[in-house]
């Protein structure tokens, strides 16, 4: 049984940066292949990136190319994913989720990141 | 880009009733990987259905999926309370990694 911790909630400036952590349990970050999607206030889920397994590399969203970075500390089985100059359209609830046989299996309880001057 | 549109955007309907979801892509999906969630407020998304119609770990026999190329449906034969919530179909592919429909809301009618 995999486990998504994620890191609390953010108040950000407009153009500040925000990085969520996700602990996973249960299982090791390299045997999964992890991803983040968002979700604005009363809006749909929105995918921002994540591990593609069959080329080993991370692929973002061409809407966040630029502004996203999503990275792994394997020593710790911990993912993070960082956003750059921030707006107040980017508040939102950001799950890391886990992708296996191209469906979400599991998913973090949500970072809710407010950007607000 | 494939855009999958859901619909209707809302559903009213009676506990006991069946519940008819709609997902429709822009262009043909894999049905190895179309995939349909549960979302209660304030709570992360629930994997109901993967690979178009095969139901997730623990979710009931009333749900199911079907369906092909552009067209997929989920079905809910009686809707139970708890069954009241948004739904959303999603698709994987390389481009881009992963699609999700706008939702569909079923509400009490």
């Amino acid at each position: 049984q995999v486990q998504l911790v994620q890191s609390g909630a953010e108040v950000k400036k407009p153009g500040a940066s925000v990085k969520v952590s996700c602990k996973v349990s249960g299982y090791t970050l390299t045997e999964l292949s992890m991803h983040w999607v968002r979700q604005a206030p009363g809006k749909g889920l929105e995918w921002m990136g994540g591990f593609d397994p069959e080329d080993g590399e991370t692929i973002y969203a061409q809407k966040f190319q630029g502004r996203v970075t999503m990275t792994e500390d394997t020593s710790t089985d911990t993912a993070y994913m960082e956003l750059s100059s921030l707006r107040s359209e980017d508040t939102a609830v950001y799950y890391c989720a886990t992708v296996l046989g191209g469906a979400v299996d599991y998913w973090g309880q949500g970072t809710l990141v407010t950007v607000s001057s | 880009e494939i855009v999958l549109t859901q619909s209707p955007g809302t559903l009213s309907l009676s506990p006991g009733e069946r519940a008819t979801l709609s997902c429709r892509a822009s262009q043909s999906v894999s049905s190895s990987y179309l995939a349909w969630y549960q979302q209660k407020p304030g709570q992360a998304p629930r994997l109901l259905i993967y690979g178009a119609s095969s139901r997730a770990t623990g979710i009931p026999d009333r749900f199911s999926g079907s369906g092909s190329g552009t067209d997929f449906t989920l079905t809910i034969s009686r809707l139970e309370p708890e069954d009241f919530a948004v739904y959303y179909c999603q698709q994987y592919g390389s481009s881009p990694g992963l699609t999700f429909g706008g939702g569909t809301k079923v509400e009490i009618k």
